[in-house]
């Protein structure tokens, strides 16, 4: 079965640092998304990407915060410059024009030190 | 916008024992609901949805959830537990049209089965 694939699995980084996250959606799919959870905390939506644009994001998604779909396979995520509130387990998703479903991929775990 | 509600964080059962995991969700209009599963340090898997249509649906791994319009629930259950069950469910509304879903989550449900 088709599957988001999601790089790096864990990352430790230092406050401060840039930090990219990488996505592979499933082939077919259009919309992108990027959600997180912090530990302990509900998943929450951050982004969403369609058609080489942010469609929508949460107030979460501030400057810090930018996606990219830098050729036709990747999706990427980057953190401009990490805090410590930073730390979470980054999820992306992505869906195809119809049927209502969207896939999430392993997760990337960051964490800021 | 759209809300979830689970009441229960953490739930301990038997294993062969029967399982209700409860959800209430807020919406304005008809909704698409989810549950995904999230076994320690993986991803979330779909357990099955609601669109439309037979408000009883059957997901994977024998789960199956029950769309109550009336009482804007979306209970999972399971007639009998096995210990890989053992996991945190989520409980999830969208919002969206055509491909496009924006998911709300529940806090999460953790599932404990013992001998």
């Amino acid at each position: 079965e088709p599957e988001v694939t999601q790089t790096p699995s864990h990352q430790v980084t230092q406050m401060g640092q840039e930090v990219i996250l990488r996505c592979v959606p499933i082939s077919n799919h259009l919309y992108f998304y990027w959600y997180r959870q912090i530990l302990g905390q509900k998943v929450e939506f951050l982004v969403s990407f369609y058609n080489n644009e942010i469609s929508e994001k949460s107030e979460i998604f501030d400057d810090q915060f930018s996606v990219e779909r830098p050729d036709g396979s990747n999706f990427t995520l980057k953190i401009r410059s990490t805090k410590l509130e930073d730390s979470a387990m980054y999820f992306c998703a992505s869906s195809e024009t119809s049927g209502n479903t969207i896939y999430f991929g392993e997760g990337s775990w960051l964490t800021v030190v | 916008a759209q809300s979830v509600t689970q009441p229960d964080i953490h739930i301990t059962v038997s294993e062969g024992a029967s399982l209700e995991l409860r959800c209430n969700y807020s919406y304005g209009a008809t909704p698409y609901l989810f549950w995904y599963v999230q076994s320690p340090g993986q991803g979330l898997q779909l357990l099955l949805k609601y669109f439309s249509g037979d408000t009883l649906v059957q997901g994977i791994k024998g789960f199956e959830a029950e769309f109550k319009r009336s009482q804007s629930s979306f209970n999972l259950r399971k007639p009998s537990v096995h210990w890989s069950d053992a996991a945190e469910y989520f409980c999830a509304v969208g919002a969206g049209s055509g491909g496009y879903q924006k998911v709300t989550f529940g806090i999460g449900t953790k599932l404990q089965v013992i001998p």
